[in-house]
């Protein structure tokens, strides 16, 4: 698969466990995103990381903790999630502003 | 506060009618957009950017700043276009996308 990659495509857990989602690019982008897509609602950004700093957190509760180790990898661990988190993840990444995102197929999360 | 609202959730047309998937944005300052496009069981895609004034598979976009507008058009619609249409604004300096909810388009034989 090319583009960007992520894994698990699919994911149940318990609010008890912790899980981490992996989003991975070798297209050279310089900035990586989280978004969360929930049923009727629009695509929420969660992080941004440009060049591995992080440099927004929008608003998302500290049980989503994301980590970026390198330009080519982008993580979000997860722990003691709410049901209400139950949603399709989606990772993006972008070479520079104004070229457009090129996303991941997404993890469909599900927490019972 | 910066918005994207796509008015219509649905939009259901014959082959071969024009078609017309509204966006309307919320931002004061000079906004970046862009139109991607989710066919069924395939990812997000990015499908047009205003600032590249292209037409890609027939679709065409134009930026109406005083509208605060940039409608999706295409004249004659096919099969193939059916799938979900969103819209995103970008605010620069921030690189940052704010999508819309997305409008599906139904198109019929």
């Amino acid at each position: 698969e090319t583009g960007v990659t992520q894994t698990p495509r699919h994911l149940v857990m318990g609010m008890t466990n912790k899980k981490s989602l992996k989003c991975e690019q070798h297209l050279g982008h310089n900035a990586m995103y989280w978004y969360k897509q929930s049923a009727k609602k629009p695509l929420e950004l969660m992080f941004v990381y440009s060049l591995e700093e992080r440099v927004e957190n929008n608003s998302v509760p500290s049980r989503f903790s994301p980590e970026c180790p390198n330009s080519s990898h982008l993580f979000l661990h997860l722990h003691t999630l709410q049901p209400e988190d139950s949603a399709l993840y989606l990772c993006a990444s972008t070479p520079s502003r104004g070229y457009g995102y090129t996303f991941g197929s997404g993890t469909r999360l599900t927490v019972v | 506060a910066q918005r994207v609202t796509q008015p219509e959730k649905l939009l259901s047309v014959f082959k071969g009618a024009p078609v017309e998937l509204k966006c309307n944005y919320s931002y004061s300052g000079s906004p970046e957009l862009f139109w991607y496009v989710q066919y069924s069981r395939q990812r997000l895609q990015l499908l047009l950017r205003h600032i590249s004034r292209e037409s890609i598979k027939g679709f065409t976009a134009d930026l109406n700043k005083g509208e605060t507008s940039f409608h999706l058009k295409k004249p004659f619609a096919q099969e193939e276009d059916s799938a979900m249409y969103y819209c995103a604004l970008n605010t620069p300096p921030t690189d940052k996308l704010i999508f819309g909810t997305g409008t599906r388009l139904q198109v019929f034989p």
